[in-house]
């Protein structure tokens, strides 16, 4: 039962560079969710997907963008890699834009130099 | 935007011993959750609560809904080693699942040996 995988799960990049979450989920959800964790923030929402085809922006999108693949993926991009996106980035799923029951997958974390 | 503030931050106890924590915000939620975040891991749902004055139980763990719908409380009986982690609390403002959620900052729970 993988439920939702994301890749990679360590990622160090210099200021400037450019790199691709990837997440991807096998339960059938219809929504998708990027998070990041700072410590002392708790969870933040980046951007999500409430259905294939749809992408919106949530609390901190500044930065980020991101691409729903199909159902099962949903990508979060840096084009431009800042410190201040230092951070773990968490990727999450819902059957139908419940937020109670989100499923998250083991989590990115990213370090920019 | 909204806030949750949980408290304590970070908590050290003894195995067996009993665990309080709390979560509180200035504005009312209809839907308050309570997750763990195992280390190296993403959050997993432990507990959701939708009605004011709520008390549900999850094994040793017991959750209530605060009667002012500003806060919420998480009881852990007779901690054990596995109990370890970050716990967030969680709210929205709907029971409809169709909000965004708040996440709060975490209390780290750790059991000294």
């Amino acid at each position: 039962n993988a439920g939702v995988t994301q890749t990679p799960k360590f990622q160090v990049l210099k200021t400037g560079q450019s790199m691709t979450l990837q997440c991807a989920q096998d339960m059938n959800h219809n929504s998708m969710y990027w998070y990041r964790q700072d410590p002392g923030m708790g969870l933040r929402l980046i951007y999500y997907s409430a259905s294939e085809g749809t992408t919106d922006k949530g609390e901190v999108p500044n930065g980020y963008n991101v691409s729903r693949l199909n159902k099962r993926e949903f990508s979060l991009r840096l084009e431009s890699a800042a410190p201040s996106q230092t951070s773990v980035y968490f990727c999450a799923s819902s059957q139908q834009g419940g937020y109670e029951k989100l499923f998250f997958g083991s989590g990115t974390q990213l370090s920019v130099l | 935007g909204q806030q949750l503030n949980q408290s304590p931050q970070s908590m050290f106890i003894q195995e067996g011993e009993d665990v309080s924590m709390n979560c509180t915000s200035s504005s009312i939620f209809n839907t308050w959750l309570w997750y763990k975040q195992d280390p190296g891991e993403g959050p997993v749902l432990l507990i959701a609560l939708y009605k004011a004055g709520e008390l549900t139980s999850n094994g040793r763990l017991t959750a209530q809904f605060g009667i002012t719908r500003k806060d919420s409380f998480l009881n852990i009986s007779a901690s054990i080693p596995s109990d370890v982690g970050i716990y967030f609390c969680a709210s929205q403002r709907s029971n409809f699942g169709n909000e965004k959620l708040t996440f709060g900052t975490g209390t780290r729970l750790t059991i000294i040996p």
